[in-house]
């Protein structure tokens, strides 16, 4: 089966550091997304790991363990604009079929 | 500038009727689109698989006389929603992925859909 696991809920000040968690279990691994949505708008891209190790752009960085099941999403210089839902996504591959299968998202706040 | 785009945004329609939802890749051909239903403070769920030229791979508990898929060129995909009901009203989302680069997944705007 599959199963993406993320916190519900976090909250950080701005200009403060936060770590989003995310752990899946998929019977395939073709690569793990982070991605931002604010409501009512469609997600965008943010990263993409495949490798163990850590991806760095700009303010947002992304680790992954694929022996661990494990992700995360970094967020450095909190900005109030950074107040979204983070969703973690992992590439599973069944049957030489790709699926993105998304986790519930992490609905993150921003406190001045 | 956008690289998938929706149409409708928005759309209202009566219980029983049926509402179609366009998916345009604008930047790049698309052999594979994906669909996804989004509600009210819920993550994205796969919905279906639209592959062109033939039949869509639907994902477990998607009814696929309900919702019909076609995607007849490169470069769009439909979905749509027959007699819908209320409780078919949430956030429709297609995306697709750049040939040769895996990790480039592009969404559409979303189309809300509202049944009454």
């Amino acid at each position: 089966g599959q199963n993406i696991d993320q916190p519900t809920e976090m909250t950080a000040t701005e200009g403060a550091i936060v770590q989003i968690n995310c752990t899946y279990q998929t019977s395939g691994f073709n690569g793990l997304f982070w991605y931002q949505q604010h409501a009512g708008e469609a997600p965008t891209f943010l990263s993409y790991n495949v490798l163990d190790g850590l991806e760095e752009k700009g303010r947002f960085s992304s680790f992954l363990s694929r022996s661990k099941g494990y992700s995360y999403l970094l967020l450095k210089e909190l900005q109030m604009k950074d107040s979204a839902s983070y969703l973690c996504a992992v590439r599973d591959e069944v049957n030489r079929d790709d699926k993105i299968i998304f986790g519930k998202g992490t609905r993150l706040h921003i406190l001045p | 500038g956008a690289v998938v785009s929706q149409h409708p945004s928005r759309v209202i329609c009566k219980s029983g009727t049926s509402v179609k939802i366009e998916c345009r890749s604008l930047d790049f051909q698309a052999t594979t689109m994906f669909w996804y239903r989004q509600f009210p403070k819920q993550s994205l769920m796969l919905m279906a698989t639209s592959n062109e030229g033939s039949k869509a791979t639907y994902e477990q508990g998607v009814e696929k006389d309900k919702f019909l898929i076609n995607h007849a060129s490169l470069t769009l995909s439909t979905l749509t929603v027959t007699s819908a009901h209320p409780e078919d009203s949430s956030f429709y989302i297609c995306s697709v992925f750049r040939a040769g680069a895996p990790h480039e997944q592009y969404f559409g705007p979303g189309t809300r859909l509202t049944v009454t």
